[in-house]
């Protein structure tokens, strides 16, 4: 089946550090790919996504390429803000063109929390 | 973007009774809503998609008549927790997706059940 597998947080760092979150997948077909953020109180809204392999998603800074060959999608940000404290959630659909049409597989989530 | 609001955002409720939580779309008609539990520290598990006017489709492992689902309108699908133990005190996400052209999921708020 499919799953996805984050890197365990939280994740600690000061306003204009870098910030990497590893993803990694599993998957029977051709999934689409997706960054979810939860700001604290508020639900799921979507980051970026990537429907095919070396495809890039961007959003407010962050940024994330769908590596098939690593089956990766690393989350970056060359510089973080203390807005950006959030839970950050990897995701999958095997639907094709990325619009979330059928299931989502969601890793465990990443607790982000940047410091003034 | 379009909202998603869940009702109530938090519930606490005597072992053996039931609790009913609602997902409305607020600005769009949703076609399918999902239903997903989040335990603290884990990640969202889909429980169900229920799609308006017919029966929900459950995920392997999810009791059925524990779980009473019904999206009786574009706009609305509710969640039973039926007899209600403490083990199913959780976090209760729903989502839906529109008729449109993106079908990208929408998430709601969440609501935070405690049996007692």
């Amino acid at each position: 089946g499919n799953s996805v597998t984050q890197m365990e947080g939280p994740v600690t760092l000061s306003e204009e550090a870098f910030l990497t979150i590893n993803c990694t997948y599993t998957a029977t077909g051709y999934p689409s790919l997706f960054w979810y953020v939860q700001y604290p109180g508020e639900g799921l809204q979507l980051l970026l996504k990537a429907t095919k392999a070396d495809d890039k998603g961007s959003n407010k800074g962050f940024e994330a390429t769908y590596r098939k060959e690593t089956t990766s999608f690393h989350l970056e940000k060359g510089s973080v803000q203390v807005s950006d404290s959030a839970v950050y959630f990897c995701a999958l659909s095997e639907d094709a063109g990325g619009t979330s049409y059928g299931k989502l597989t969601f890793g465990q989530g990443t607790i982000l929390t940047v410091h003034p | 973007g379009a909202v998603v609001s869940q009702h109530p955002s938090r519930v606490i409720c005597k072992s053996g009774t039931s609790v009913k939580i609602e997902c409305r779309s607020l600005d769009f008609q949703a076609t399918t809503m999902f239903w997903y539990r989040q335990f603290p520290k884990q990640s969202l598990m889909l429980m169900a998609t229920s799609n308006e006017g017919s029966k929900a489709t459950y995920e392997q492992g999810v009791e059925k008549d524990k779980f009473l689902i019904n999206h009786a309108s574009l706009t609305l699908s509710t969640l039973t927790v039926t007899s209600a133990h403490p083990e199913d005190s959780s976090f209760y996400i729903c989502s839906a997706r529109g008729s449109g052209g993106s079908n990208e999921q929408f998430f709601g708020p969440g609501t935070r059940l405690t049996v007692l």
